[in-house]
């Protein structure tokens, strides 16, 4: 079946540009998370959706990002006024409600390619 | 400071070679997952293995876990050109009241596999 989409794959944009990325997650999937992962660099977790629940927003690194998730489905991570150090992939990833532990989150995570983007 | 860290940072092995990865973590874990990642893009899932499992196998993946020590291993063994690629390692937050969704990773082996 489909897996995680992101759109765009490539984003340049000039400083100070509010920017939009989108994910689409796997059908069925309930909960959907945001990660960025700059240069050489590991994953940082950004966001959380789980169904209906107040989304967990512990990592966004300021007030210029923010998250929604429309419908239970798709998501757009929206960073306000661009700056360069936000230059990194932004990986969207979803996971079924309850995994074969029963235990809500806490299992696989299926990722989508990400988008890159830059900021001149 | 990082939950996960793996180690080599880089790896460079002939093809038909076995390429052993280490990662450490600092906290308690409900699990701890492999992922691939190719040319830096999305990442593949290739392996969860749960903190009352000490090995776990698929295919030419091995994967140990050991708890008091709080390290695990990732073994490919036959390697391949395509293997080549970053390798993450992933835990959750286990009982160290934290949640059990948020993944922290790692920075990764890249491990180079030369025909």
């Amino acid at each position: 079946g489909a897996g995680v989409s992101q759109s765009p794959s490539n984003k340049v944009t000039e400083k100070g540009k509010d920017v939009e990325l989108r994910c689409d997650p796997i059908s069925g999937h309930t909960a959907l998370y945001w990660y960025r992962q700059s240069l050489g660099q590991g994953l940082e977790f950004l966001i959380y959706f789980q169904g209906n629940s107040a989304p967990d927003k512990s990592g966004l690194p300021s007030d210029r990002f923010s998250a929604e998730r429309t419908g239970g489905s798709v998501s757009t991570l929206t960073i306000q006024r661009t700056q360069q150090e936000d230059s990194a992939v932004y990986l969207c990833a979803s996971s079924p409600e309850t995994g074969t532990s029963g235990r809500i989150g806490g299992d696989t995570q299926y990722f989508g390619p990400g988008t890159r983007l830059t900021v001149l | 400071s990082q939950q996960g860290e793996e180690d080599p940072q880089a790896l460079s092995i002939q093809e038909g070679e076995n390429a052993t990865m280490n990662c450490s973590y600092k906290t308690s874990i409900n699990n701890l997952q492999w992922y691939r990642q190719n040319s830096g893009r999305g990442l593949v899932h290739l392996i969860l293995i749960r903190s009352n499992e000490r090995e776990k196998h698929s295919g030419r993946l091995r994967v140990t876990l050991d708890t008091s020590k709080k390290s695990s291993s990732l073994l490919i063994t036959a390697s391949r050109a395509a293997d080549t690629a970053s390798y993450f390692c992933a835990t959750d937050a286990g009982n160290s009241g934290g949640s059990n969704y948020k993944l922290t990773f790692g920075k990764g082996t890249l491990l180079t596999v030369n025909p």
